[in-house]
């Protein structure tokens, strides 16, 4: 199966770490965005990146948030001192450019005790 | 700013009936729409999607939507519905000159046999 990957699909982590999360977008597809969705809610945009530029970002995203697309290829979303709060499903999304579908991965789960 | 409304939580429909799942939504220039399926612990499926023309949309599993311009509305359809297709459904808006996603609160649709 050649969709988006994201792994660790679940993270369980203490109040106050950091964690880091993968996504592997679809091979030829340049633009990649990062979500949040929690329950009975919609995702949330996070960011969004062409190729490895970081384009646009949610004013919603604090400072302890940072994404990476070092080579235009996967993406790596860090959560610095995490809070309850931050409890979630993180979804990756990829797709071509233009108004083209987004294709999704599964998400990665993060868990705050 | 751009917003996307699903004014129901859930929508109960009979096996074989036809369903309405409704979406409005609100930009301040010519709006990009989407619908997307998710099923549980799962990325969420593109669907179908407007930019221009046609006002009604076929998409993917027999599903369509109607484009309303006057009434700011993108509400799917299906002529007859199936118990598979329990789940839950986000519309999804973008507008021109951003790259940023929108999504509504979702609709879950039972379809009871």
């Amino acid at each position: 199966d050649t969709g988006v990957s994201q792994n660790p699909r679940h993270k369980i982590t203490k109040r106050g770490q950091n964690v880091t999360f993968r996504c592997d977008p679809i091979s030829e597809h340049n633009r990649l965005y990062w979500y949040r969705q929690t329950l009975g809610q919609g995702p949330e945009f996070l960011t969004y990146f062409q190729n490895e530029a970081q384009l646009e970002k949610s004013r919603l995203l604090s400072d302890r948030f940072s994404a990476e697309r070092p080579k235009g290829s996967f993406s790596t979303l860090e959560i610095q001192r995490t809070e309850q709060g931050d409890s979630a499903m993180y979804l990756c999304a990829s797709s071509l450019a233009g108004v083209q579908p987004q294709h999704f991965g599964d998400g990665t789960r993060l868990s705050i005790l | 700013a751009q917003s996307v409304a699903q004014p129901e939580d859930q929508v109960n429909v009979a096996e074989g009936n036809p369903l309405t799942v409704k979406c409005t939504y609100s930009v301040s220039g010519n709006p990009y729409l989407f619908w997307y399926v998710q099923y549980p612990n799962r990325g969420l499926q593109f669907l179908l999607k407007y930019i221009t023309g046609d006002n009604l949309v076929k998409g993917s599993y027999g599903f369509e939507a109607e484009f309303n311009k006057s009434q700011t509305s993108f509400h799917l359809k299906k002529p007859s519905a199936l118990v598979s297709d329990y789940a839950l459904y986000f519309c999804a808006v973008r507008d021109t000159g951003t790259y940023k996603y929108i999504f509504g609160t979702g609709t879950r649709l039972k379809v009871l046999a």
